[in-house]
């Protein structure tokens, strides 16, 4: 049984930056893409981006573009989404998610709230 | 890339059946067949019901149906149970190895 584990909630100043964790248990790391989602308070879900852990090649959704770094360290089994300067917009629930449906990931981590405050 | 339209909310009584449209272009819904569906319920993270347009998750009740006409996608719930009380978001691979998600739509079992 795959599981995600993600890393506890963060509180970060705006232009600062965020790197969230997300530690995949069973099933194969490196095959399955690794794709990152947030979702603000009481909106909907955004797609950022995928990494192919095997690779270390990201795809960015254009909006997080130069903001967001998707990595992975293969020999933890752990996938990392870094946000740089961050902006009260983007207070949200971060998801890490996977699965053999590349564009339909079936596993999901429990989401980290990340709030931009100052 | 713009986020798909879905209708805001739905509404139907126990044993209805509801749909779920998403609306997307040629760039995306209309161009591939990669789109998914997910469920998710306050506080708790997405679970994905439909992928590859019509392929049900092993697991999800075959309640569960969607389909795809040109570039609008669509879910069905039949037999509306309360526990299907929920949000619901289409997605679709959107080219350039990226996607895009729905904007969800709240059912709400009357």
């Amino acid at each position: 049984q795959v599981q995600l584990v993600q890393s506890g909630a963060e509180v970060k100043k705006p232009g600062s930056s965020v790197k969230v964790s997300c530690k995949v248990f069973g099933g194969t790391f490196s095959t399955y893409s690794i794709t990152w989602v947030r979702q603000a308070p009481g909106q909907g879900l955004e797609w950022m981006g995928r990494i192919v852990p095997d690779v270390a090649i990201g795809n960015y959704a254009q909006k997080f573009q130069g903001r967001v770094t998707l990595t992975a360290d293969k020999s933890t089994s752990t996938a990392y989404m870094e946000l740089s300067y961050v902006r009260f917009e983007d207070t949200a629930v971060y998801y890490c998610a996977t699965g053999s449906g590349i564009w339909s990931p079936d596993y999901w981590g429990q989401g980290t709230l990340v709030t931009v405050s100052s | 890339q713009s986020a798909l339209t879905q209708p805001r909310s739905v509404s139907g009584s126990p044993g209805q059946s509801v749909t779920i449209s998403c609306t997307g272009t040629s760039s995306d819904v209309g161009g591939y067949n990669y789109v998914s569906w997910y469920q998710q319920y306050p506080g708790k993270a997405p679970k994905v019901l439909i992928y590859d347009v019509s392929k049900r998750l092993s697991g999800v009740p075959d309640r569960f149906s969607a389909s795809k006409s040109g570039s609008t996608a669509s879910l069905t719930i039949s037999g509306l149970q309360a526990e299907d009380e929920a949000d619901y978001y289409c997605c679709s691979y959107a080219g350039s190895y990226t996607s895009v998600f729905g904007g969800g739509t709240k059912l709400t079992v009357l």
